[in-house]
């Protein structure tokens, strides 16, 4: 089965730092790897999908790896702003769309 | 174009009571799935669908129906609520195995 882990759970860090979040799955049989941010009382918003030949995938300050033979993928934040604070879930895609997530991790920028 | 949209928003019900939430798509999306988010245990698929006519069960889909007679539209049935099924119900849609959108999420809260 499937299971999906992110480290850490949560993360406070001061504005303009880089940070890294991380993102471990078991099975290395996925079609894609999403990553979506979700702030407190609101839905998922889509940041990066990597398919499953791509080893990164970039947008802004955003940049996603993946590397499927040791079951890892990073989200990494350039110059992070307090904007930035929400949880940052990453979820594997597997056979018929279906998504199986990790519990996410917290991040908080300090001012 | 609207995205994914989900009514009611809030929901507050009996136990034993059913309900549908609703879920829509503008996006001539072939995959649409449900998922229930819960404080400690993430996020985890109800059921889901790759087309109209097919439907599926996700990890959780105990207490719950659903069906796809358009491409558009998949209701999510709670036939006799009960205090367990109190959460946060969010609907997502795909073009295969692209980028997921979710809709704004149904927070329904049984007694």
């Amino acid at each position: 089965k499937q299971e999906v882990t992110q480290i850490p759970a949560a993360l406070s860090v001061p504005e303009g730092e880089n940070l890294v979040l991380n993102c471990s799955f078991t099975d290395s049989a996925i079609y894609n790897l999403q990553w979506f941010r979700q702030d407190p009382g609101k839905g998922l918003t889509s940041l990066l999908l990597i398919q499953s030949s791509q080893r990164e995938q970039t947008s802004g300050r955003l940049n996603a790896s993946l590397d499927k033979s040791s079951g890892r993928s990073t989200l990494y934040i350039a110059a992070s702003q307090p904007g930035d604070s929400a949880t940052y879930l990453c979820a594997v895609v597997s056979q018929g769309g279906k998504l199986i997530f990790g519990q996410g991790t917290e991040l908080s920028v300090k001012p | 174009n609207a995205g994914v949209t989900q009514t009611p928003k809030f929901q507050v019900l009996k136990t034993g009571q059913s309900m549908t939430l609703q879920c829509a798509q503008d996006m001539n999306h072939e995959y649409m799935s449900w998922y229930r988010q819960d404080p400690g245990m993430g996020l985890r698929l109800i059921h889901y669908s790759v087309g109209a006519g097919i439907t599926d069960q996700g990890e959780v889909p105990n207490g719950y129906n659903v069906s796809r007679s358009t491409t558009e539209d998949f209701p999510l049935r709670l036939l006799s609520a009960a205090p367990s099924q109190t959460s946060v119900y969010f609907c997502a849609s795909s073009k295969g195995f692209n980028e997921q959108f979710f809709g704004p999420g149904t927070r329904l809260t049984v007694l």
